[in-house]
C-alpha cells in the first residue's frame, strides 16, 4: 500500500538554525508531492509542490525541498529559522490510482519548535 | 473571503447523538474532500466529490454520510457518535480532481465525543 514516512516527530531548534525534514514514499509509479504547513490553531497551509521539472522546489516563507526520484524522498529544507516557523509540517503524496483516481496520502507530521 | 470554510469549529456532543458539519468554497472549484486528523495529527482522506459525485469513498462507517448539495458544499453527517469519532474534521477543495490539484483545506471543526 502507498505510504509516505516522515522521519522526524518533533524537531526543535533555535532560531537562525538550519532545518531539514526527512519526506520518504513507497513506490506508486507516478506521483506529485507537496509540503503543508499547519501553524497552531490554523488550517493546512500549502508551502510547495513538486509536478515535474526541476527537482529543487522553491516555496513560500524561503521553504525549499528537493525530489530525488532514485531515493522516493521529498526532504523540506529552509537555510534559517524563525520563531514564526513554528508548526507541524506535512509531507503529502498524490498517488495515481488504476481507474483514473487519485489520492493525496499524509505523512504523520513533524512538530517544529523554534526557540528565540 | 475566506475560501474554505467550516462550521461549526467546535462540536462537543454525547455518545449516540447525530450531528452534521458544513463546509463552503467559493473558489468556484469542482471537487471537494473531508479528512480526519486523529490526536495524532495523522490525516486520512474520508471522502471525495467530484461535481456532486461520490469518487472516493475510503473505508469510513456507514455512520457516516456525505452530502453535497452542489459543487460548493460538502456537508458531512455522523449518525450514533461514538468516542473514537472524536478528532478534527479537515473539508478540503482542488479546482479538479487531478493529481496535479492543489488541495485547499478549511480551518477544521474540531468534534470531542462525551
Amino acid at each position: 500500500a502507498q505510504s509516505v514516512s516522515q522521519h522526524n516527530h518533533h524537531v526543535i531548534l533555535s532560531e537562525a538554525a538550519s532545518l531539514e525534514l526527512g519526506c520518504n514514499y513507497s513506490y506508486g509509479g507516478t506521483v506529485n508531492l507537496f509540503w503543508y504547513v499547519q501553524y497552531p490553531g490554523q488550517h493546512l497551509q500549502l508551502l510547495l509542490k513538486y509536478f515535474s521539472g526541476d527537482p529543487l522546489v522553491k516555496g513560500i516563507k524561503g521553504f525549499e525541498a528537493e525530489f530525488i526520484k532514485s531515493k522516493f524522498s521529498f526532504n523540506l529544507r529552509k537555510p534559517s529559522v524563525q520563531w514564526s516557523d513554528t508548526a507541524e509540517y506535512f509531507c503529502a503524496v498524490n498517488y495515481m490510482f488504476s481507474g483514473g483516481y487519485n489520492k493525496l496520502i499524509f505523512g504523520a507530521g513533524t512538530r517544529l519548535a523554534v526557540h528565540p | 473571503d475566506t475560501a474554505v470554510s467550516q462550521t461549526p469549529k467546535y462540536l462537543v456532543t454525547q455518545m449516540g447523538n447525530d450531528k452534521s458539519i458544513k463546509c463552503e468554497q467559493n473558489l468556484g472549484h469542482d471537487t471537494m474532500y473531508w479528512y480526519k486528523q486523529d490526536s495524532k495529527k495523522f490525516l486520512k482522506i474520508m471522502f471525495s466529490y467530484n461535481n456532486k459525485e461520490l469518487i472516493i469513498n475510503e473505508t469510513v462507517p456507514n455512520r457516516f454520510s456525505p452530502k453535497s448539495p452542489d459543487k460548493a458544499h460538502l456537508n458531512l453527517h455522523i449518525n450514533s457518535l461514538e468516542l473514537g469519532d472524536s478528532a478534527v474534521y479537515f473539508c478540503a477543495s482542488s479546482l479538479r480532481p487531478g493529481s496535479t490539484d492543489t488541495q485547499y483545506f478549511g480551518p477544521g471543526t474540531r468534534l470531542t465525543v462525551l
